[in-house]
């Protein structure tokens, strides 16, 4: 997992709070994957981006959510108005190029840990 | 919509016997598959990938069989070591690279 910066990671939040979670990727690494980990559950799919370009947000809730990948700098997962249920572990994951997937090519950070009060 | 599933939450083995980890998808376009190893608060660790084309892929302790025909897949530990205790999750890539995660068994390997 080294290589791949997440931050923070732990946040506390109040209800109607906004959070922003980041990302750094490996050097060289354009594509970014972020995962939802509630309690107990699987890590569940929510937008794979690359740089300045949303590839697929078929997982991402449909208010309150959004990401982007900027041409420099860290992706950022953002979400307004937190709730409760928002609570969870977040993990992005980085890849080289869009050709170059395989086990070995594809990075996990530590995570972080929303809790939301 | 789980397209990956891991029916069992959990498994406990005794330490030098075989650990089999089962893992189901429903759709058939993916095209790899990967498993990884969890420990609490860290991030996934990739562990060994098997591509559509195989049906098995080693490599060490550990073995990945795919069944295409079944759209199943499983992961062999042999021998357990109690340092294999850990969370296990299957993963499966589209031609998109979109890539979806099962919900996780539970490793315990009993000294």
């Amino acid at each position: 997992n080294a290589g791949v910066m997440q931050n923070p990671r732990h946040l506390v939040r109040r209800r109607g709070q906004e959070a922003r979670l980041r990302c750094s990727p490996m050097k060289g690494h354009s594509h970014v994957y972020w995962y939802r980990q509630l309690p107990e559950e699987g890590l569940k799919f929510m937008v794979y981006l690359q740089k300045e370009n949303i590839i697929d947000e078929s997982g991402m809730p449909k208010e309150r959510f959004s990401a982007e990948f900027p041409k420099e700098g860290p992706s950022i997962l953002r979400i307004q108005q937190v709730v409760r249920g928002d609570s969870a572990a977040y993990f992005c994951a980085t890849l080289p190029t869009r050709t170059d997937f395989s086990g070995n090519t594809i990075y996990f950070g530590e995570g972080s840990w929303l809790t939301v009060v | 919509d789980q397209q990956v599933k891991q029916n069992s939450p959990s498994l406990s083995v005794q330490e030098g016997r075989i650990s089999i980890l089962n893992c189901d998808y429903t759709n058939s376009m993916f095209d790899y598959f990967l498993w990884y190893k969890k420990y609490p608060a860290e991030g996934p660790t990739f562990l060994i990938s098997i591509s559509s084309i195989k049906d098995k892929n080693e490599d060490g302790r550990f073995t990945v069989f795919l069944n295409k025909s079944a759209k199943h897949l499983s992961l062999h530990i042999v021998p357990s070591q109690p340092g294999d205790s850990a969370v296990y999750f299957c993963a499966a890539k589209t031609g998109a690279n979109n890539l979806f995660f099962g919900t996780g068994t539970r490793l315990t390997v009993i000294p």
